[in-house]
Order: structure tokens, then sequence, then C-alpha cells
């Protein structure tokens, strides 16, 4: 079976703190894909990255910074200095080669930054 | 401007009534999806497209039908059968292939009075 479990309901943390967000998943496929997505108030899901089974480099964006390990199965997202406009609600979801590129979510975890 | 649009942005339904979810991208992506999106939940998969006329379901089907006689186009109804449609519907679109990541429209507001 295939899951994405996102343990952290709700988060809240002040202005300038570092926050990570905990994804784990499950699957016993070989090659799969694996993204956040971030949904601001708007509620317009918005693309932040997508990682293959094959590639488990860190990779960093800005603030943003991402922890990929085959071994715990996990897929971390970590927000340096937060700001006020990181709040909204970040998706962890999986997808698995020639399925046709179906998305399965985790439950979401709520971020609150507050200044 | 590239993107995806949906629309209405907000619906309300009768009991008993179908109802149908516009979504049109102009991105020129081969697949498409539906989602569904209820309070403190993630989304789960109604249906999906990898190419016109052609479709299948996903994980809550049921109540629910589309078509995709156009590349650009995925409209989603909410029949009456759907026991519970309230909620909000998220469409998407992807580039074909597998891992391909998934573009959002703005989404749609259903509510059943």
């Amino acid at each position: 079976a295939q899951k994405v479990t996102q343990a952290q309901t709700e988060i809240s943390v002040v202005e300038k703190e570092d926050v990570t967000l905990d994804c784990v998943y499950e699957t016993r496929d070989t090659t799969y894909y694996l993204f956040w997505y971030k949904q601001p108030p708007s509620r317009e899901l918005v693309f932040l990255i997508r990682r293959n089974s094959f590639d488990e480099q860190n990779e960093i964006s800005g603030r943003y910074s991402w922890n990929f390990q085959k071994s715990t199965s996990s897929f971390n997202f970590t927000i340096t200095a937060s700001q006020v406009v990181d709040s909204a609600v970040y998706f962890c979801a999986l997808s698995r080669r020639n399925q046709g590129g179906k998305l399965i979510f985790g439950q979401g975890t709520e971020l609150s930054v507050k200044p | 401007d590239g993107g995806i649009t949906q629309s209405p942005k907000y619906l309300f339904r009768k009991e008993g009534q179908n109802v149908t979810l516009s979504c049109e991208q102009n991105l020129n992506h081969d697949a498409m999806y539906w989602y569904r999106q209820d309070p403190g939940q993630g989304l789960r998969l109604i249906y999906y497209s990898q190419i016109v006329n052609d479709f299948q379901k996903g994980d809550i089907a049921e109540g629910y039908s589309v078509s995709r006689e156009k590349k650009e186009s995925f409209p989603l109804t909410v029949t009456s059968a759907q026991k519970n449609p309230t909620a909000f519907y998220l469409c998407a679109s992807a580039a074909g292939g597998p891992g391909n990541e998934q573009f959002f429209g703005p989404g749609t507001r259903l509510t059943v009075l």
C-alpha cells in the first residue's frame, strides 16, 4: 500500500524561527516521486519541489531546504528564518511510476508564523 | 498567460441536482486530474485523464462523472448520487510522463443546500 503521513497537524512559530515539516512515506516501488506543495489562504496549491527516488541529494532554495532519506522513508522540509508569508498548509505527496501521475497526499501540516 | 482556470469559484446546489464544474488549461498538458479536499484532510483523487477521450477512476469516483473531449478541458459533474458533495474541488494538469509535477487551478467551493 502507498501512504504518506504528515504527523504534525499544526505548527506555530514566531517569525525568524526555523521550522521543519515532517513527511514519511510508504511504498514498495523502487521508482517513485515525492513532492511538496504549499496551500496559502487563497487555497490554490503551489508546487515547491519534486524528487525522484534515485536522487537523494538534499536541495536548498533560498530559505527552503529538503532532506530526502530513503533509509527512513522520509522527505522533510525545513524553512529557515520563517516569515509571516510562509503561513500556509503544506502537503507532501507521492506518485508512482506507470500510475498516470496520480498523487497520494498526506493530510497536510498547517504552519502559522506569528510576527 | 499559461495556467488553469476553474469556474465558478463558488457554487451552490440543491439536493438532488446535478452540477458541472469547469476546468480549462492552456498549458498543452496531456494529463488532467480532479481532487476533492475536505476540511483538515489532504486531497483525494476523483478522476484523472492521461489523454483525450480516455479517463480513469480515482479513489473516490462514486457519484461523479467526467469527460475529456478536448485536450484543454476536463469538466467534472457531481451527480445526485454523491452522498456528501459539499467540499472544495481542485483541478490539476501535468505534462505527460511519470513524475511530472501537477499544476493546480484556484478551485471551486461547492455547497449543497
